[in-house]
C-alpha cells in the first residue's frame, strides 16, 4: 500500500524558514518523478517543484532561488526547504508522485501539510 | 508562467452530462494531451485520466477526456451527487518543464 505523509508545516514569519518532509512507503521516490504542488487558501493548485531521476530538479519562477528540493533516498523521503518565506507561499502543500515524468499524471498525493506565512 | 484555462463553474443535474474545457497552447495541453485531477473539499486531489483518456484503476467508466488542438475536455456522464468537486487540469509543458495548472471548475450537481 502507498502512503505519502507530509509534515514540517506551521505558522512562520516573514523572511523565516522551514523544510518539509515527505515521508513514502510503497514506491522507492528516486526511481520516480516526485513533485511539490500548493494550495493556498480558497485557491487552486500551483506547481512549485519537480525531481526526476533522483537528480534532475526544476522550479516554478514564483520559488526559484528561495526553494530547494531533494531527496534522501535512505529515508525514502522527499523535502522542500523554504527559505525566505512570503505571505504568499501561505498554502497547503501537497507532495505527489509521477512514475513517468510529464506523462503519467500524478497518481499518488499526500495528505498535505499548512504553511502559513505571517508576522 | 501562465497556467491553463478552464470555466470557473458549471452547474448540471442528476443523471445529466457535464462536458469541462481546458484551454493551453501547443506547448502543453497540444503537446501530450492533459490531466485531470477531482477534489473534495478539505482533501488531496485525486487523479482521474492522464495523457487525455488513460484511467487510473479504480476510476468509473462514466469518467471520459478528450483532446482537439490545444483543448482538452473531461466528460462525466450519469452525474451522481458525489460527482460535486472542483476539477482541475493540468499539462505537461514541453517549454518550461514543468506542470502547469488550470485554475479549477467548481462543479454543482443539482
Amino acid at each position: 500500500e502507498v502512503q505519502m505523509v507530509e509534515s514540517g508545516g506551521g505558522l512562520i514569519q516573514p523572511g523565516g524558514s522551514l523544510r518539509l518532509s515527505c515521508a513514502v512507503s510503497g514506491f522507492t521516490v528516486s526511481s520516480n518523478a516526485m513533485s511539490w504542488v500548493r494550495q493556498a487558501p480558497g485557491k487552486g493548485l500551483e506547481y512549485v517543484s519537480l525531481m526526476y531521476f533522483g537528480e534532475h530538479t526544476n522550479y516554478a519562477d514564483s520559488v526559484k532561488g528561495r526553494f530547494t528540493i531533494s531527496i534522501d533516498s535512505s529515508k525514502n523521503t522527499l523535502y522542500l526547504q523554504m527559505n525566505s518565506l512570503r505571505a504568499e507561499d501561505t498554502a497547503v502543500y501537497y507532495c505527489a508522485r509521477e512514475s513517468v515524468v510529464g506523462i503519467s499524471g500524478m497518481d499518488y498525493w499526500g495528505q498535505g501539510t499548512l504553511v502559513t506565512v505571517s508576522a | 508562467q501562465a497556467g491553463l484555462t478552464q470555466p470557473p463553474s458549471v452547474s448540471k443535474g442528476v443523471g445529466q452530462t457535464a462536458t469541462l474545457t481546458c484551454t493551453g497552447n501547443s506547448n502543453n495541453v497540444g503537446y501530450q494531451g492533459a490531466a485531470w485531477l477531482q477534489q473534495h473539499q478539505g482533501l488531496p486531489p485525486k487523479l482521474l485520466s492522464y495523457r487525455n483518456n488513460n484511467r487510473p484503476s479504480g476510476i468509473s467508466e462514466r469518467v471520459s477526456a478528450s483532446r482537439s488542438g490545444n483543448i482538452a475536455s473531461l466528460t462525466i456522464a450519469g452525474l451522481q451527487p458525489e460527482d460535486e468537486a472542483d476539477y482541475y487540469c493540468s499539462a505537461w509543458d514541453s517549454s518550461l518543464s514543468i506542470w502547469v495548472f488550470g485554475g479549477g471548475t467548481k462543479l454543482t450537481v443539482l
